[in-house]
């Protein structure tokens, strides 16, 4: 069956370091993967789109991979600031139809 | 603009009692999603619209209703609540039909317990 996987456990780090998660997929072929930030008691937030073709995609301290290879994205945020804490999503889409599958996040903590 | 609304933010039920969720936006989308979140599970969908006046079952829509109510609203109903429907609940959308590279535009959620 599909499925998608990442961290559950969460990651905690100093302000000022590299971020990164991971999203692994299996019995996918998607199309194009999408990451989401949700804030507690709020509804996720799209941040970056990449498509099966692209390597890697960038949006101000955010950077993605795609590697349809290992099916596998990685989600790094550079710089990071206690404000980055947070659960990150990362989601695909299912037979590329616009059904989005997600992952169940990764919260991600950030220390002053 | 105040993207995509939901109403109430919370609900406490009794096990049998019905009710129903409410959901607007005001971007124009064509694509309206429901979908629940439980702890470890991700969010899952239960029922979408791609476009006013169809509606389609999702990944898990058994004791759910719908109604595409024009572009704008798309509502949940449970019919019969049940324990295990306890759940947050979130109402999305998106700009195109049948189009997975579209972004989706999340409600904030209604916190729903039934007891």
């Amino acid at each position: 069956s599909q499925k998608i996987e990442q961290n559950s456990e969460a990651l905690n780090i100093q302000e000022g370091k590299t971020a990164t998660l991971t999203c692994n997929y299996t019995n996918y072929s998607p199309a194009y993967l999408q990451w989401y930030r949700q804030d507690p008691g709020r509804g996720p937030v799209f941040l970056l789109l990449i498509r099966e073709n692209e390597k890697e995609k960038r949006k101000e301290r955010l950077k993605v991979t795609f590697d349809t290879t290992l099916k596998q994205s990685l989600f790094h945020i550079t710089a990071s600031q206690p404000a980055d804490s947070a659960t990150y999503l990362c989601a695909l889409d299912r037979d590329s139809s616009y059904k989005l599958i997600f992952g169940s996040g990764t919260r991600l903590l950030v220390r002053p | 603009n105040a993207g995509v609304t939901q109403t109430p933010k919370f609900q406490v039920l009794k096990t049998g009692q019905s009710m129903t969720l409410q959901c607007a936006q005001d971007m124009n989308h064509n694509s309206m999603y429901w979908y629940r979140q439980d702890p470890g599970m991700g969010l899952r969908l239960i029922y979408y619209s791609a476009s006013e006046g169809t509606t389609d079952k999702g990944e898990v829509p058994n004791g759910y209703n719908v109604s595409r109510l024009n572009k704008r609203e798309f509502s949940l109903r449970l019919e019969s609540a049940a324990p295990s429907q306890t759940s947050v609940y979130f109402c999305a959308s998106s700009a195109s039909t049948g189009a997975s590279n579209q972004p989706q535009h999340f409600g904030d959620g209604t916190r729903l317990s039934i007891l």
